[in-house]
């Protein structure tokens, strides 16, 4: 079945460093995926999303680009700041529409 | 637009008893699902709606457990004779499906089961 793989955390950065978080996937068809953020004690917030290949996803300063060749959707950002710190979940859509998680990577950034 | 709303946000329930959570979907939102996460790992799939027909159960969902969408709005997940393993947060979400791909799902904040 589809499914989604995340680099284990947790990731710990200092102000301003270069965020990666690795994802990858096995899908039938053509999956559109997603990142989700979530914060100590609440729900999930969507973060970006790409729906075909080679399409690139932003916000926040977040990007991630959907790679069909490599089955990858990482997780970026140029310079992450201490408000950044959370649990971060890959996810995709199957044929039903519904979303699978991966596992989700915590990270936390240190002033 | 409030988002999705969850309620209780907290219930602790002695083993054995049954519990029913209720979530409001965003309005005019057609698919509602429900997730359950459990610390340190992702949401897993329990069920989805699309309008009152509950479409897909995943195989998580024992028969203790039943969810119900009777007029496409709201919806309830009960859960009978709780057991221990069943402490976790149960997410719901909403969609309005147009039938293109990639629909952007919304969360609730969750509401967290302790089972004692």
């Amino acid at each position: 079945g589809d499914s989604v793989t995340q680099m284990e955390g947790p990731v710990t950065l200092s102000e301003e460093a270069f965020l990666t978080i690795n994802c990858t996937y096995t899908a039938t068809g053509y999956p559109s995926l997603f990142w989700y953020v979530q914060y100590p004690g609440e729900g999930l917030q969507l973060l970006l999303k790409a729906t075909k290949a080679d399409d690139k996803g932003s916000n926040k300063g977040f990007e991630a680009t959907y790679r069909k060749e490599t089955t990858s959707f990482h997780l970026e950002k140029g310079s992450v700041q201490v408000s950044d710190s959370a649990v971060y979940f890959c996810a995709l859509s199957d044929l039903g529409g519904k979303l699978i998680f991966g596992q989700g990577t915590t990270l936390q950034v240190k002033p | 637009d409030t988002g999705v709303s969850q309620d209780p946000r907290h219930k602790i329930t002695k083993r054995g008893q049954n519990v029913t959570f209720r979530c409001d979907p965003i309005s005019e939102h057609n698919r509602l699902y429900w997730y359950r996460q459990t610390l340190g790992q992702g949401p897993e799939f329990l069920t989805y709606f699309q309008n009152e027909a509950q479409l897909e159960k995943s195989r998580l969902l024992s028969d203790r457990f039943s969810a119900e969408r009777p007029k496409g709005s709201f919806s309830t997940l009960e859960i009978q004779r709780t057991e221990q393993g069943d402490s976790a947060m149960y997410l719901c979400a909403s969609s309005l499906d147009q039938g293109a791909a990639g629909n952007t799902i919304y969360f609730g904040e969750g509401s967290w089961l302790t089972v004692v």
